[in-house]
């Protein structure tokens, strides 16, 4: 079965601190993979997904970047977090055809200090 | 994107029927009619989706009205675990959900 893994859970990180979130998916290959971000008390919002490896398209400018360097691995990062980048990160992925269900993390939850 | 226009909120109780209305009047013909349920702290998961036809799997139903228009995901028998917001979303040919608000499920023991 198909399993996607997020790291880590929580982090609190100082305002222009570095950041990279990691997530991998297992059992499966060549999936579309997607980065969201859900502030406190809002909808999901998508930042960043994903069709191939060396494949993404951004959503939302922002400081933000994302990178797949594997086929099942999805990273984002910024090089220097602001207040504003504070919230629930989750991952996802769907399978192909493109009308596949997402599945998503457990989410990493980001607070800046 | 198309969208689609939820109830803020609903109340039902444990063991009862619930049918949660979605309204989507744009849906363009290759939209398929998502639905996801998010619980507090936890990503969202995934229920059910369907594209004309009806729907059931083994967690609800979905009824898709002929027009397409509008559509209503119906869990059979709610439970305390079920409590949740529910997203009706519509996806494309582009590979994105866009989530609205949702609706807030509450479900009285």
């Amino acid at each position: 079965s198909q399993t996607i893994h997020q790291w880590p859970a929580t982090l609190v990180q100082p305002v222009g601190s570095p950041l990279s979130l990691e997530c991998t998916v297992e059992g499966t290959s060549n999936p579309n993979l997607y980065w969201y971000r859900q502030a406190a008390g809002r909808g999901l919002q998508l930042l960043f997904y994903s069709v191939g490896i060396g494949q993404i398209s951004s959503e939302v400018p922002q400081n933000l970047s994302a990178s797949r360097p594997q086929d099942r691995q999805f990273i984002l990062s910024s090089k220097k977090l602001l207040l504003s980048d504070s919230g629930f990160y989750l991952c996802a992925w769907s399978p192909r055809p493109v009308s596949g269900p997402q599945h998503f993390g457990d989410g990493t939850r980001l607070s800046i200090l | 994107d198309a969208k689609t226009t939820q109830p803020n909120s609903m109340e039902s109780n444990e063991e009862e029927p619930v049918h949660l209305p979605c309204n989507h009047s744009t849906i363009s013909g290759t939209d398929y009619i998502h639905w996801y349920r998010q619980l507090p702290s936890q990503g969202p998961e995934y229920v059910i989706h369907g594209l004309t036809s009806n729907v059931n799997n083994r967690m609800a139903s979905l009824a898709i009205a002929e027009d397409r228009k509008s559509s209503t995901l119906i869990l059979h028998r709610a439970t305390l675990r079920d409590a949740a917001v529910y997203y009706c979303i519509l996806s494309g040919s582009n590979y994105k959900l866009t989530f609205g608000k949702g609706t807030l499920l509450t479900v009285n023991p």
